[in-house]
This record gives structure tokens, sequence and C-alpha cells, in this order.
């Protein structure tokens, strides 16, 4: 049972333009949202995060907006450049548990084309 | 940039054989994980450390190992490495004491291989 869903494998975005990759999630009980950016031979780096308690957080190039109720979150990312082509993993966590685990999806390839 | 290295980051072995991936961080990060992800599957948590001499086994059933006897070193062994261990592993930390403890810092992994 995947808790942690991003629906899309892949995506091809044209440099300049906006990039949106989505989320969802179904445990109700998670408070706390991630997204890694993964290059090839490499591991995950965190990029941003979300708490519960907000609907959107900005870095830079970077937005991350949660939708509670619909149980979504996306990553915006304005302008699109080439070197932002990579995987990008949404996860969640849910921080009230006296152990804090994460939850990772199945990530989404951005490709941006110069 | 993240001060956790794993070794090997390449690793083609024969089935039987044992085998043991290194994980350190110099950050003096408490919390340490082993993650094992597969092409276009998400990442699994296998193991987990709260610190020295903890050792926790995570949501995927994992025939590896792991233990804990420095702060900074977290490696996980295959006793005996079957083709069904194939995968990428990923070592990761995290500091609590910053209050963002679920902003994990990852090595580079390692990408193993068992014929």
């Amino acid at each position: 049972d995947q808790q942690v869903k991003q629906n899309s494998p892949s995506l091809s975005v044209q440099e300049g333009r906006i990039s949106i990759l989505n989320c969802d999630y179904t445990n109700s009980m998670f408070d706390y949202f991630l997204w890694y950016k993964k290059y090839p031979a490499e591991g995950p780096t965190f990029l941003i995060s979300i708490s519960s308690i907000k609907d959107k957080n900005e870095d830079g190039r970077f937005t991350v907006f949660l939708n509670k109720s619909a149980k979504h979150l996306s990553l915006h990312i304005v302008p699109s450049q080439p070197g932002d082509s990579a995987v990008y993993f949404c996860a969640a966590s849910d921080r009230g548990g006296g152990y804090q685990k994460v939850t990772f999806g199945t990530g989404t390839k951005l490709q941006v084309i110069p | 940039e993240a001060d956790i290295y794993q070794t090997p980051r390449y690793l083609v072995i024969g089935t039987g054989k044992k085998i043991t991936l290194e994980c350190s961080q110099t950050m003096g990060h408490d919390k340490m994980y082993w993650y094992q992800q597969d092409p276009g599957m998400e990442l699994h948590l296998i193991h987990y450390s709260y610190g020295v001499n903890s050792t926790e086994k995570g949501d995927l059933s994992s025939e590896s190992t792991v233990s804990r006897i420095r702060t900074e070193h977290f490696p996980l062994t295959l006793e005996s490495a079957r083709p069904s261990h194939t995968s990428q592993y990923l070592c990761a930390s995290s500091d609590p004491s910053t209050g963002r403890n679920t902003e994990a810092f990852f090595g580079q992994g390692t990408r193993l291989t068992v014929v």
C-alpha cells in the first residue's frame, strides 16, 4: 500500500517555463512534507519542505504548495533550468510519533530541454 | 555539501559471498538510516539507528544486518549475498537537535550487483 504517490514517472519542460511536479498522499497523519532531488549516481539531496500548518513555502525558484483537504502537494520550479533535470522524490512524515519516519514516493524524472 | 560517505560506489560480487557496505558521516549526527532502492521505485527503509549501540529494522524486511559501534560509522553486512539482493543501497543521517529531524543527508549510494 503506497502512502505517497507520484503518478507521473516523467516530465519534460522547456527551459524558462514552469515545472510542476505533483504528489498525493493517503495517510492523514502525515504532517511534514519534503522534496528531494536526485542526480544519476548520486544520493538524494534535500530541496524544500513544508509543515502541515502552512499551505505554501517558497525558496528561490522553488515553491511547494500543500492542499491538506485534497491530500495533495506540488512543487513548482520557475523558471526551469537545464540543471534542474533530475529525479524528484516527494516524501512525507508523521512527526507525532516517537520515531520520525519518512515515506518516499517513487519519484518523477524531470527533463528540462534547453 | 553533506559529509556522508559510502564505499564502495559499485560492487559486483558472486552468490554466497559476505559483503559489508560502509557508511561514515562526519557531522556528528545521532540518527542514521539505510535505504534500499530499485530503479523506478521508492526508497524503502531497511535499518535505522538512534545512536551508538542502537539498531532497528525498518519497514522493508531485509536479510542484511547493521551495527553502530561509533557515532560516525554505520556499516551494513550481508552474510551470504544472493541475486535478489541486487539493488542500490543508500545511507543517510539526520540531526534531531535542529528541530528538522526528517531532513536527511544522503551518501552517494552503493550499487550492488550479485551474480
